[in-house]
């Protein structure tokens, strides 16, 4: 069973920051945060991912709050072409560590771009 | 140009036939995994392999088959045994050890048995 919450779906203009969040209140101090996202038809492309910290990439930002229960994915310009479905995983990184080998996704948050 | 690449994209299949899905890497990656995505649902796992001669079964391995006899392909088998093939098949790997594993995937293969 996925270990996180999303938002069924969510709309932003194009040209405007689209903020995606996700809860996982049962996360371990162990456990990752990776966003995925998926174009209709097309396989999971990595977007993101963190532990504690705050990161950012060419893609987004990944804001983690401070007691790691919920982030927010950003992406600071929306196209069109981000409209997708987004799924918020969290797993232990390494198998040393106990972790898993498979990537749990949830339903995901459906955005919408428009123009 | 590194990636993982699935052929065909599309493919047909009448019921009772085995069919085999291709999954290449040219990402050095040791683990492979294959997974299954219906319509509207997360992705299950299949099978997955961490190394070449090596793979065990995931959630749903009931109907399936894998080989790794080479570090760089996983090929998937579909047998006459799963009983509803129809369905969207991703291929991903990752490097075995790295400290947060990201798993990359392929494109993905559209099987529908008639």
């Amino acid at each position: 069973d996925a270990k996180t919450t999303q938002p069924p779906s969510m709309d932003c203009a194009e040209g405007r920051a689209a903020n995606l969040p996700c809860n996982h209140s049962t996360i371990s101090g162990n456990e990752y945060v990776y966003w995925y996202r998926q174009i209709h038809s097309q396989g999971p492309q990595y977007i993101i991912h963190g532990l504690k910290n705050n990161e950012t990439n060419e893609m987004a930002s990944l804001i983690i709050t401070e007691d790691r229960k919920s982030s927010t994915l950003i992406l600071p310009h929306a196209t069109l072409r981000d409209t997708a479905v987004y799924y918020c995983i969290v797993r232990v990184g390494t198998k040393t560590q106990g972790g898993s080998e498979k990537l749990v996704f949830g339903k995901g948050t459906k955005l919408t771009v428009n123009p | 140009d590194g990636g993982i690449t699935q052929s065909p994209k599309y493919l047909f299949r009448k019921e009772g036939q085995n069919v085999t899905l291709s999954c290449e890497q040219n990402l050095n990656h040791d683990a492979m995994y294959w997974y299954r995505q219906d319509p509207g649902q997360g992705l299950r796992l299949i099978y997955y392999s961490q190394i070449v001669n090596d793979f065990q079964k995931g959630d749903i391995a009931e109907g399936y088959s894998v080989s790794r006899e080479k570090k760089e392909s996983f090929p998937l088998t579909v047998t006459s045994a799963q009983k509803n093939p129809t369905a969207f098949y991703l291929c991903a790997s990752s490097i075995r050890g790295a400290s947060s594993d990201t798993q990359y995937f392929g494109p993905g293969t559209r099987l529908t048995v008639l």
